[in-house]
């Protein structure tokens, strides 16, 4: 089976930076996605890793450490449209992916 | 751009029906899921799809059917909708290439049985 754990709910400051942490056991690791989903809408993909490191995609970046099974995703120079949301889906045996129950970060001014 | 859309948005349904909700893509890809999704208990898979007339069960397939006769079509079936069948409901897609592929996800559908 496949264990994936995130916090529930983040609060932060417009202009902060904030880091989102998920944690993983599972049987076989293939790739670990991150996700935004705003209320009522559909989750739109954020980053990918399957390399230990950190990837870098503009304000958003995403690292990983297969060895702790752990990843994060940080989130640079927050703006209120941030208040979203944030998925953790991890690839394990086959791929498909498992999703950890969001983290919903509340961005305030 | 990948498309994917469902054909409802918002659904009221009674304890009993039939309930078919239906997900169409349009960008050619082999896998399509359907996922729940519940407050607390994140996404949950329910069925996937790896090409036409193939299905699986995902995680949590009580309750629930899924025809997959066209490759664009993916439809998932409450036989006898039960009222902690209430959910939001998303559709995804996904092409079979490289692991890095992402899934992209419907706008989701939101039932209420009663």
């Amino acid at each position: 089976g496949q264990n994936i754990d995130q916090p529930t709910e983040m609060t932060a400051t417009e202009g902060a930076i904030v880091q989102i942490n998920c944690t993983y056991q599972t049987s076989g690791f293939n790739g670990l996605f991150w996700y935004q989903q705003h209320a009522g809408e559909a989750p739109t993909f954020l980053s990918y890793n399957v390399l230990d490191g950190l990837e870098e995609k503009g304000r958003f970046s995403s690292f990983l450490s297969r060895s702790k099974g752990y990843s994060y995703l940080l989130l640079k120079e927050l703006q209120m449209k941030d208040s979203a949301s944030y998925l953790c889906a991890v690839r394990g045996g086959s791929y498909i992916p498992t999703f950890g129950r969001g983290t919903s970060l509340i961005v305030h001014p | 751009d990948v498309k994917v859309t469902q054909s409802s948005r918002y659904l009221v349904k009674r304890t009993g029906e039939k309930v078919f909700l239906e997900c169409v893509q349009d960008m050619d890809h082999e896998n399509m899921f359907w996922y729940r999704q519940d407050p607390g208990l994140g996404l949950r898979l329910i069925y996937f799809s790896y090409d036409v007339k193939m299905k699986e069960k995902g995680d949590i397939p009580e309750g629930y059917s899924v025809s997959r006769e066209k490759k664009e079509r993916f439809s998932l079936i409450l036989e006898s909708a039960s009222t902690n069948q209430t959910s939001m409901y998303l559709c995804a897609s996904r092409w079979n290439g490289t692991p890095q592929e992402t899934q992209y996800f419907g706008p989701g559908t939101r039932l209420l049985v009663l």
